[in-house]
């Protein structure tokens, strides 16, 4: 199975911080790559797919890049709704669909 | 509006049965490839398992934790996905989501999400 590892684990930044969360693939996966915010309580909530494309909805202030094995999720100014922990997930050739471990993105 | 609700969750017994269900509306519930995937207290996410459309074969594929243990299936006439557990496992703890499941041409993701229903399984 492909292994997803995120780095880092979590992440303490500011209102109006640039943040980048690191996705990294145990074999290159192409750009089959996306993520999720997750908030307390909440179910996941689709943000990236195919590692660059923003699903409708989401602001533009995410963006995703990379390809192969190594992909960013990218913050480009924090907001107070931002404040999540963020998953990135493969799907490349046969299941399993793996997750990343999970970044926490707190409140500096 | 997309809604998946899921129900079922319940407290049971190590070697214990449950199954949950997922209702769907909004879409077109037989064209869509669905998913449960799991959540353990304070863990990351594991994908559980997949359903394709029958007009897409009907492939069902499951994670190495569950597989041979849990059985999805689907009853398109009701809009419902299923997810039968038996031989439940303390590690079987956690909250189950249904998920719908597209495909941009590069790869599969998880676009729209139900609340979640929970499962404890202790003695």
């Amino acid at each position: 199975d492909i292994q997803m590892t995120q780095s880092p684990s979590s992440l303490s930044a500011s209102v109006g911080d640039r943040v980048t969360i690191t996705c990294r693939a145990s074999q290159s996966i192409s750009n089959y790559l996306n993520w999720y915010q997750q908030k307390p309580g909440k179910a996941p909530n689709l943000l990236i797919f195919a590692a660059s494309n923003l699903q409708s909805g989401v602001p533009s202030r995410f963006s995703g890049s990379g390809s192969g094995t190594d992909f960013t999720l990218t913050v480009s100014s924090l907001q107070p709704e931002d404040f999540a922990t963020y998953y990135c997930q493969q799907s490349y050739s046969t299941p399993p669909y793996t997750f990343g471990q999970g970044t926490k993105l707190e409140i500096k | 509006e997309v809604q998946l609700v899921e129900s079922g969750g319940d407290l049971v017994k190590p070697g214990g049965s449950l199954r949950l269900s997922c209702a769907a509306s909004g879409f077109t519930f037989k064209n869509a490839w669905m998913n449960w995937v799991r959540q353990a207290p304070g863990q990351g996410l594991e994908w559980v398992g997949r359903i394709k459309s029958n007009t897409d074969g009907g492939t069902i594929d499951y994670g190495a934790p569950v597989r041979g243990r849990f059985t999805i299936s689907r009853d398109d006439s009701k809009n419902t996905l299923s997810l039968q557990m038996n031989s439940l496992k303390t590690e079987d703890t956690a909250i189950y989501y249904c998920t719908t499941m597209k495909t941009s041409g590069k790869g599969y993701y998880f676009d729209n999400w139900g609340q979640g229903t929970p499962v404890t399984v202790s003695s």
